[in-house]
């Protein structure tokens, strides 16, 4: 079973608009990854944000995090054609090794 | 520096065949973790290697079973191969239990 929830499963945007997309995971964590995948290869690792901070910037990327309410979201601004992707949270369990995806979210920008 | 690298990037294999993927962990790196993803599903943890024993294993039968060398690189095996096995394996490496794990460019496997 996967830890994780996307929201929404897919999404279409303008190029130059902005996307963001939701995570909502089920247990307690040590951090939260978010990862993006184009068209079935390799994960490519965005962020990563601990259980003690909120906030964190890379770039056009801003992800917060609220362990509170067991939920994170992937701001992604200006956005290009080369943004087209999946986007994948991925969260690591306290006392786990392993990390835990969601289903994706499909980001499509249109030209 | 050199990524995660993975071999073979596609393998096409028969119903109850065996099959190695192989995988080369980032540099500096000493902790290996192979995922399972499904065509439209996210990743599903296999296991995860370190110090060349599987120190964590996901809800995945005793058909797979994996290996780790002393230079760290890793193999998963799957024996008996089942049509449901036909997916995207991938392989992560990582230092540390909490540090980002960096992926590969998977191993396509697809099983007629």
């Amino acid at each position: 079973s996967q830890q994780g929830e996307e929201d929404p499963q897919a999404l279409s945007i303008q190029e130059g608009e902005n996307a963001t997309m939701n995570c909502s995971y089920k247990t307690s964590i040590n951090n939260l990854q978010w990862y993006r995948q184009n068209s079935g290869r390799g994960l490519v690792h965005l962020i990563l944000i601990r259980s003690n901070e909120r906030e964190k910037h890379s770039g056009r990327l801003r992800v917060t995090l609220d362990t509170s309410k067991k939920s994170s979201s992937l701001l992604i601004t200006a956005s290009r054609a080369a943004d087209t992707a999946s986007y994948f949270c991925a969260t690591g369990p306290l006392n786990d090794y392993k990390l835990s995806f969601g289903a994706g979210t499909t980001v499509t920008v249109r030209a | 520096d050199a990524g995660v690298t993975q071999s073979p990037t596609h393998l096409i294999k028969t119903r109850g065949q065996q099959v190695t993927l192989r995988c080369s962990p980032k540099s500096g790196h000493d902790t290996v973790s192979w995922y399972q993803q499904a065509l439209g599903q996210g990743p599903q943890f296999i296991f995860q290697y370190y110090e060349e024993e599987e120190r964590q294993r996901g809800n995945f039968p005793d058909r797979f079973s994996g290996h780790q060398f002393p230079n760290y690189s890793s193999e998963l095996n799957v024996n008996a191969l089942l049509l449901g096995d036909s997916a995207l394996y991938l392989c992560a490496s990582s230092s540390g239990v909490l540090d980002t794990q960096y992926f590969g460019p998977g191993t396509r496997l697809t099983v007629l």
